[in-house]
């Protein structure tokens, strides 16, 4: 069975860091990119980031660009999304999932779904 | 970056109806675009991808249309279980983007 399983639901003070982690399994890890989606409480999806675990090529929304770093361990098959400073604004459910892709002109892609989603990561910052 | 809105932004009908959403980009994207399924307290759930193409293991009571700037996403005969949040993406401009989502609710 093809799977994200992702680490355990997190409460933190702000400016402390965290890292919360995703687990492929059931198909080849390296092969696929993984993005990262946030949903803040009561609120839609927005889409952070992006990362392809058989070279790190990371590629970042720019709204969120410089907020997160998004990394991959492909040895362990996970992917992996932290903060070095917390923010009350960072409380949301964090999802991973498995993005399908195709190549487009030059060394871009066409990013045309997320088929396969991890169970979502609570994410509680306040002091 | 590219807008994406849906209308409208919540609905309620009744089992058994025909509903039909709607997702308009601020420029075009062919038909790079994608539909979602979200229900409370789950993550969300692809029905659609390419505007058209059904995802394996989802119903064909579900069909997506549209290409250029406007696409509609069609339950043919709603469920019970289709009561949920609906969201569409582009995935023809870096970052993809999502819209607003349309909550579908018992009438």
């Amino acid at each position: 069975e093809v799977q994200l399983v992702q680490s355990g639901a997190e409460v933190k003070k702000p400016g402390e860091s965290l890292k919360i982690s995703c687990k492929g399994s059931g198909y080849s890890f390296t092969s696929y990119w993984i993005g990262w989606v946030r949903q803040m409480p009561g609120k839609g999806l927005e889409w952070m980031g992006i990362i392809y675990p058989g070279d790190s090529d990371t590629r970042y929304s720019p709204s969120f660009q410089g907020q997160v770093t998004i990394s991959a361990d492909k040895s362990i098959s996970t992917a992996y999304l932290q903060w070095s400073s917390l923010k009350a604004s960072d409380t949301a459910m964090y999802y991973c999932a498995r993005q399908m892709s195709i190549a487009a002109a030059g060394t871009g892609y066409y990013y045309y779904g997320m088929d396969v989603w991890g169970q979502g990561t609570t994410v509680t910052v306040s002091s | 970056d590219i807008q994406m809105t849906q209308s409208p932004s919540s609905v309620s009908a009744s089992v058994g109806d025909r509903v039909t959403i709607t997702c308009r980009a601020s420029q075009g994207i062919s038909s790079w675009l994608a539909w979602y399924q979200q229900k409370p307290g789950k993550a969300p759930k692809l029905l659609i991808y390419a505007a058209s193409s059904l995802q394996s293991g989802v119903p064909s009571r579900f069909s997506g249309s549209g290409s250029g700037t406007d696409f509609t996403l069609t339950i043919s005969s709603l469920q019970p279980e289709d009561f949920a949040t609906y969201y569409c993406q582009q995935a023809n401009s870096f970052p993809p983007s999502f819209g607003q989502g349309t909550r579908l609710e018992i009438k």
